[in-house]
């Protein structure tokens, strides 16, 4: 049983677009949420994270927008360059659990010129 | 963040055959974490290593096909043993850290690129 659902699997977007990737979970017990940025043949790297506090986090170019009531929490990418065009992967965890994390199933972004 | 690294970064080999992985990181963390992540796919987690104490493995995943050293803080060793077509895969260490807040995560090595023929 998948934990976490990511969409879309792929997505190209226009350079000086917005990038939307989604994702939804079902286990409220869930109190951590992070992103990761993965470049082929790299291995995923920390981009953005949230805690179920905040509705909202923002760093940069990156937005993740928390809608607890819905259970769903997307990562938004503005002006979005080709040096962005990668994999991200959305993750849950929870206290309790070891620091297990529950990995979406990744999302490929092509940022074309 | 913890700066990890990983030996060899990838590797071909003949079914049968045996490989092992290190994981080096450059400070002092409890928890360790093996990964793995097949082409275009998503992070499955093999096993938890935490220093002092044996290796946790998820379903699906035995410790006579992916036996895990932990000897130090510092150091971890993932064994492919007895590998078939069906290994050829990316292995990612990873190792739980701390960020604002107090927060657990998770950062990333490398990973090992495994094809086997």
């Amino acid at each position: 049983q998948q934990q976490v659902k990511q969409s879309p699997q792929s997505l190209i977007v226009q350079k000086g677009g917005i990038s939307i990737i989604n994702c939804a979970y079902e286990n409220t017990a869930f109190d951590y949420f992070p992103w990761y940025q993965q470049f082929p043949g790299k291995g995923p790297a920390l981009l953005i994270a949230i805690r179920p506090d905040v509705s909202e986090k923002k760093e940069g170019r990156f937005t993740i927008s928390f809608n607890k009531s819905a259970k769903q929490f997307s990562l938004h990418i503005m002006d979005s360059q080709p040096g962005d065009s990668a994999t991200y992967f959305c993750a849950a965890s929870m206290k309790g659990t070891g620091n297990q994390f529950y990995f979406g199933t990744g999302t490929s972004l092509t940022v074309i010129p | 963040s913890a700066v990890i690294s990983q030996k060899p970064s990838r590797d071909i080999c003949q079914r049968g055959t045996s490989l092992t992985i290190q994981c080096q990181v450059d400070s002092q963390v409890t928890m360790m974490f093996w990964y793995r992540q097949q082409p275009g796919q998503s992070l499955t987690l093999i096993a938890t290593a935490n220093q002092g104490s044996e290796a946790t493995y998820e379903s699906g995943f035995v410790i006579d096909k992916f036996p895990i050293s932990r000897p130090n803080l510092t150091f971890s060793t993932l064994t492919v043993s007895n590998m078939s077509p069906e290994d050829s895969s990316i292995y990612l260490c990873s190792v739980g850290g701390r960020v604002a807040g107090n927060q657990e995560t998770q950062y990333f090595g490398p990973g090992t690129r495994l094809l086997v023929l």
